[in-house]
């Protein structure tokens, strides 16, 4: 199972593009790229995933380069209810047993 | 649209009880898992099941039973509660081994003194 590292905590500021960025060097050929979101409180929510390249959708968007050893989660014009903990995942489609890191603590300030 | 629900959301129970997470799903999804999150970490997975019938261990599953019988359904049972399991626990379904959106509860907050 390929481990991610991802920044413990990151803030920004109202109206910003976020970038939090995931690596995962030893990830295999049939792995995807999933991030999550959470909340205080609640259960985590899906976001975005990927396998190569860039994936867009109305939340996000999603950078993959080509070695595929790392990937960006890009969350535009953000606002303060963008505050919470962000997880990169990685696995193989099949693989039920996806490890969760500690996340990246996202704070947007005013 | 209720998508998962899980019950109770809060519970304390004294040390050597057991108790129930109980978890039910409205999406007809064929994947349901529990995860365990503690303090500042990840979650850590305990059980999952692919199917009515068919469940399997994970990463932490010692102290935990799970059954599935049906579809909809996927309580987890403490059998003998410690302090080591306070935590909160959260369940998780998808409609498929093909994709990882899984969609969680809000999670039950479980105190064990």
């Amino acid at each position: 199972l390929a481990k991610t590292t991802q920044p413990i905590s990151m803030d920004s500021y109202e109206g910003q593009e976020v970038n939090i960025t995931c690596s995962h060097n030893n990830i295999a050929t049939n792995d995807y790229i999933t991030w999550y979101q959470q909340f205080p409180s609640q259960g985590p929510r899906f976001i975005i995933q990927g396998y190569k390249t860039k994936v867009t959708n109305e939340v996000a968007s999603l950078f993959i380069p080509a070695d595929r050893k790392s990937s960006t989660l890009s969350l535009p014009r953000v606002s303060l209810s963008d505050t919470a903990v962000y997880y990169c995942l990685v696995g193989d489609m099949g693989n039920y047993q996806l490890i969760w890191g500690a996340g990246t603590k996202l704070i947007i300030k005013p | 649209n209720a998508g998962v629900t899980q019950t109770p959301k809060f519970q304390v129970l004294k040390t050597g009880q057991s108790m129930t997470l109980q978890c039910a799903q409205d999406m007809n999804h064929e994947y349901m898992s529990w995860y365990r999150q503690d303090p500042g970490m990840g979650l850590r997975l305990i059980h999952y099941s692919v199917g009515a019938g068919i469940t399997d261990q994970g990463e932490v599953p010692n102290g935990y039973n799970v059954s599935r019988s049906t579809t909809e359904d996927f309580p987890l049972r403490l059998l003998s509660a410690a302090p080591s399991q306070t935590s909160v626990y959260f369940c998780a379904s998808s409609y498929s081994n093909k994709n990882y959106g899984y969609t969680f509860g809000s999670g039950t907050r479980l105190t064990v003194v």
